[in-house]
């Protein structure tokens, strides 16, 4: 079975350009979550999608960063205008109904310069 | 959820038992307690969970003290593949869709 897909694994842009990170689910996973982790820090909760419905947007820097889940599948976070301290590893997480475990992807590393 | 406290770091030999601990004093009677590990340049990965009894599965072993204030995982048999963060997470039955990560311990295998 494959595993929760990200691309791109590494990404590097100039501040004040916009950045979009994208995820490919478990198939079958209704739960999808994108986290940001900070350097020797753990993973930070952005925002919770059951389906296509954002069901925790809480901690998302909303003057900037946009996601989106259509079809309730695949799922796209948006980052505009990029920031330097938006440097971070951006993982997306997926969770079915049995087990409920996450499950993590490999993560995209931004680079914002 | 209730709050975990994990040593930053530790180190043990390839192929002894690695033991690691996890201090939840707060956790309340529904709340389970969950250990993820984070290999470089992975994301993490679910590694066992437990809430009174011990449990035990292909990859470690997780004890959990009678008052259930703390706990330990281990793995048995420690490779250099197992050298990663591991975190430790207290969980509740009513928000088991939110998993809130501390910093972890950073375990190095040597051989």
């Amino acid at each position: 079975e494959a595993g929760v897909v990200q691309s791109p694994r590494y990404k590097i842009i100039e501040k004040k350009q916009p950045v979009a990170f994208w995820c490919n689910p478990i198939s079958g996973h209704n739960t999808l979550y994108w986290y940001r982790q900070n350097l020797g820090q753990g993973p930070e909760l952005l925002i919770r999608y059951e389906n296509e419905e954002a069901v925790d947007d809480s901690q998302l820097p909303k003057d900037r960063f946009s996601a989106e889940r259509l079809k309730g599948v695949d799922s796209t976070l948006k980052i505009q205008p990029a920031e330097l301290g938006d440097s971070a590893v951006y993982l997306c997480a997926s969770r079915g109904v049995s087990p409920r475990e996450q499950y993590f992807g490999p993560g995209t590393r931004l680079t914002v310069t | 959820d209730a709050k975990t406290t994990q040593p930053p770091s530790m180190d043990c030999a390839e192929g002894r038992a690695a033991n690691l601990p996890c201090n939840h004093s707060t956790i309340s009677g529904n709340e389970y307690v969950y250990w993820y590990r984070q290999i470089h340049s992975q994301g993490p990965q679910y590694i066992i969970h437990g809430l009174k009894n011990n449990e035990t599965n292909e990859m470690a072993s997780l004890i959990i003290t009678e008052d259930r204030k703390s706990s330990t995982l281990i793995l048995p048999h420690a490779t250099l593949r197992d050298t990663a963060v591991y975190y430790c997470i207290v969980r509740s039955d009513r928000n088991d869709y939110k998993l809130s990560f501390g910093a972890g311990t950073t375990v190095t295998v040597r051989a």
